[in-house]
């Protein structure tokens, strides 16, 4: 069975930093991009980032490039998003998520980690 | 960036009865659509991609049409499980992914 298991999440001040784990099982871990989302509170889901299955290529929302970085450690089966300069309005659930190349749904998702940004 | 409205925001269905959500895109998206179902605290699942696949284990009483801007998810006798949010999503333009706003399913 393929799981995904997200962790990290916290409240942190406005310009902090924060790093999200996505621990995977079940399915060859570099056979599928992987993928950060996120849902703020009352909002429909926002793509944030996506990473190659041999972590090759990486693509970011605008509303995060420059300040989010996606990487992967095959050997431990993690995905990881550096999160920097954390503003109010990063605050979401953050899911992780697979999708196979050419296959642009989103499929499985973790159940997701709170990150929530005030002061 | 592509627009994704759905409606209603919320649909009251007694169970046994027929439900359609409705997802309309900005711009066309072909067939690149998928629909999501998410109950608080879980995982959203996957429903149906290519706008009218079902995915993998998902019951035949959902169903998914239509193509370009308009499209409808379909579930023709509600069950008691299926009292949730579902979200629509385009994919046709890699990776500039959009979702929609959602529709809330709950019990009249």
């Amino acid at each position: 069975e393929v799981q995904l298991v997200e962790s990290g999440g916290n409240l942190v001040q406005p310009g902090g930093s924060l790093r999200l784990s996505c621990a995977a099982s079940g399915f060859s871990f570099s056979t599928y991009d992987i993928d950060w989302i996120r849902q703020a509170p009352g909002k429909g889901p926002e793509w944030v980032s996506t990473i190659s299955g041999r972590g090759t290529y990486t693509f970011y929302a605008d509303s995060v490039k420059g300040r989010f970085t996606i990487s992967r450690d095959s050997s431990k089966s993690t995905l990881y998003l550096q999160m920097n300069s954390l503003r109010a309005e990063d605050t979401a659930i953050y899911y992780c998520a697979t999708h196979r190349p050419g296959n642009d749904w989103f499929d499985p998702w973790g159940q997701g980690t709170l990150v929530t940004v005030s002061s | 960036e592509i627009v994704m409205t759905q409606s209603p925001a919320t649909l009251s269905v007694s169970p046994g009865e027929r439900a359609t959500l409705s997802c309309r895109a900005s711009q066309s998206v072909s067939s690149n659509l998928a629909w999501y179902q998410h109950k608080p605290g879980q995982a959203p699942r996957l429903l149906i991609y290519g706008a009218s696949t079902r995915a993998t284990d998902i019951p035949a009483r959902f169903s998914g049409s239509g193509s370009g801007t308009e499209f409808a998810l379909t579930i023709s006798s509600l069950q008691s499980e299926d009292f949730a949010l579902y979200y629509c999503q385009q994919y046709n333009e890699w990776p500039q992914i959009t979702f929609g706003g959602g529709t809330k399913v709950e019990i009249k």
